[in-house]
């Protein structure tokens, strides 16, 4: 399965100001998938990010505040924009495995808003 | 939209017991289900997958069921170890691929020595 390196694995950012999270896939996937999860919550979607075209946002996530780039097919970075203490979370990438390898996850990026 | 309860937020167990967990989904039956481990400031990785047309799926110590009637997926992990704790993800793939997953909001295992 896919290997992902997810930097940085942790900020504390002060309001306002926005923190670029990366993703670096050692193979060529199609789409990658960025989520967010909120402390003892599950995984929630944020947007789709499929290379050559704008990334397909889910219900409350919207591009100017999680603008997402895709400039080829190993590499995607998601930016928060403007950050308030809401935002604070644990942000991840996901790429889906090959046949019956289910989907390989980074190892997150816990932000912390103050 | 799809929905998936796992209707444990935690389960306590004595090591050397089998751990089983419960998810169940509304609406319609998706392609894949899968169940991930999650452990404390980790992404989660990747267990086991089962398909709608298969009942059940093994994995050294892990066993999935698959029931697209009662609309449930059952994990066991026998034999549980302490380094078995973790918090356990069900997910559904609703298009067999390629399209993002849908997440339970999970269960954490504590085994106790």
């Amino acid at each position: 399965s896919a290997v992902i390196s997810q930097k940085p694995s942790r900020d504390i950012c002060q309001r306002g100001t926005s923190l670029t999270i990366q993703c670096q896939v050692d193979s060529q996937v199609t789409m990658m998938f960025w989520y967010r999860q909120q402390p003892g919550q599950s995984l929630t979607l944020i947007a789709t990010a499929n290379q050559g075209s704008e990334a397909t946002y889910e219900s409350g996530f919207v591009i100017d505040k999680f603008p997402i780039s895709r400039p080829n097919l190993t590499f995607s970075t998601l930016t928060v924009s403007n950050m308030s203490p809401e935002d604070s979370s644990i942000y991840l990438c996901s790429v889906e495995g090959r046949s019956s390898y289910g989907y390989t996850f980074g190892s997150g990026t816990r932000l912390t808003v103050v | 939209s799809q929905k998936i309860e796992q209707n444990s937020e935690a389960l306590n167990i004595q090591e050397g017991k089998t751990a089983t967990l419960t998810c169940n989904y509304t609406n319609y039956s998706p392609a894949y289900l899968q169940w991930y481990r999650q452990d404390p400031g980790r992404g989660p990785v990747f267990l086991l997958l089962i398909r709608e047309n298969e009942k059940e799926k093994r994995k050294e110590r892990l066993k999935v069921t698959f029931d697209t009637t009662l609309k449930q997926s059952l994990f066991h992990i026998t034999a549980s170890q302490p380094a078995d704790s973790a918090t356990y993800l069900c997910a559904l793939d609703p298009y067999s691929g390629n399209t993002p997953l849908v997440f339970g909001k999970g269960t954490r295992l504590s085994v106790i020595a």
